[in-house]
């Protein structure tokens, strides 16, 4: 079975544009959650999409958001990018709630 | 609110030697599990070792083991027969059903293992 991957895996970013990540999951797992990794916060919760509903949320601005597609794709939108967004942004799918999350190998957001 | 906590910012042990990550966990959860996570300079999470806490028994996989005192919420893992390819930033984690698929990191002990 193929991992979780992600794209783009690099990303060059202004302050002020925004940025759409993606994921695809491993193949038959319906839950994606997205962490933001940062060497001050460590690893942060975003959010969790299970069958395109968004089931739970960490304490980010509404600048953060996602969604997921009916195939368990899932993107995060960035709006108004800050300087302090610049990290590494990990997707982890799973096949169901309580189940081990699998990691995708991250999207590195640099923003100048 | 669950917190996990991982002391040692960083570590070191000689190839082929045992050494010990620590992690302590706060939960008023009943049902939860426990991670441990390698990060190697690569940067892709890999899944080293995962425990149920309904399980009393301790979770091993291959040169990898815990050990796990529920009472104590203590959750280290041990390392034997250390070998290069162990160098990596180590995470604990911590999720329950109860508090939807949320996983709490510590922040993390990074270990370099000297030839």
């Amino acid at each position: 079975k193929a991992g979780v991957t992600q794209t783009p895996r690099y990303l060059i970013k202004t302050r002020g544009q925004q940025v759409t990540l993606s994921c695809s999951p491993i193949s038959g797992h319906r839950s994606v959650s997205w962490y933001q990794q940062t060497p001050g916060q460590g690893l942060q919760f975003l959010f969790e999409y299970f069958s395109e509903t968004q089931r739970n949320k960490g304490n980010f601005p509404g600048r953060f958001s996602g969604r997921q597609f009916s195939n368990s794709r899932s993107e995060m939108n960035v709006s108004t990018l800050e300087l302090g967004d610049s990290a590494l942004y990990l997707c982890a799918s799973s096949l169901e709630t309580a189940a081990t999350q699998y990691f995708g190998p991250g999207t590195r957001l640099t923003v100048l | 609110a669950q917190t996990v906590t991982q002391s040692q910012p960083e570590m070191s042990v000689q190839e082929a030697e045992t050494v010990t990550l620590s992690c302590t966990y706060d939960t008023s959860e009943n049902n939860y599990y426990l991670f441990w996570y390698k990060q190697p300079p690569s940067r892709q999470m890999i899944l080293v070792i995962r425990q149920e806490a309904y399980k009393q028994q301790n979770a091993t996989e291959n040169r990898f083991s815990v050990n796990f005192q529920k009472a104590a919420k203590s959750f280290s893992l041990k390392i034997s027969d250390s070998q290069l390819g162990d160098t990596a930033m180590y995470f604990c984690a911590f999720m329950s059903p109860n508090t939807g698929n949320q996983f709490y990191f510590g922040t993390g002990t990074s270990l370099t293992v000297i030839p």
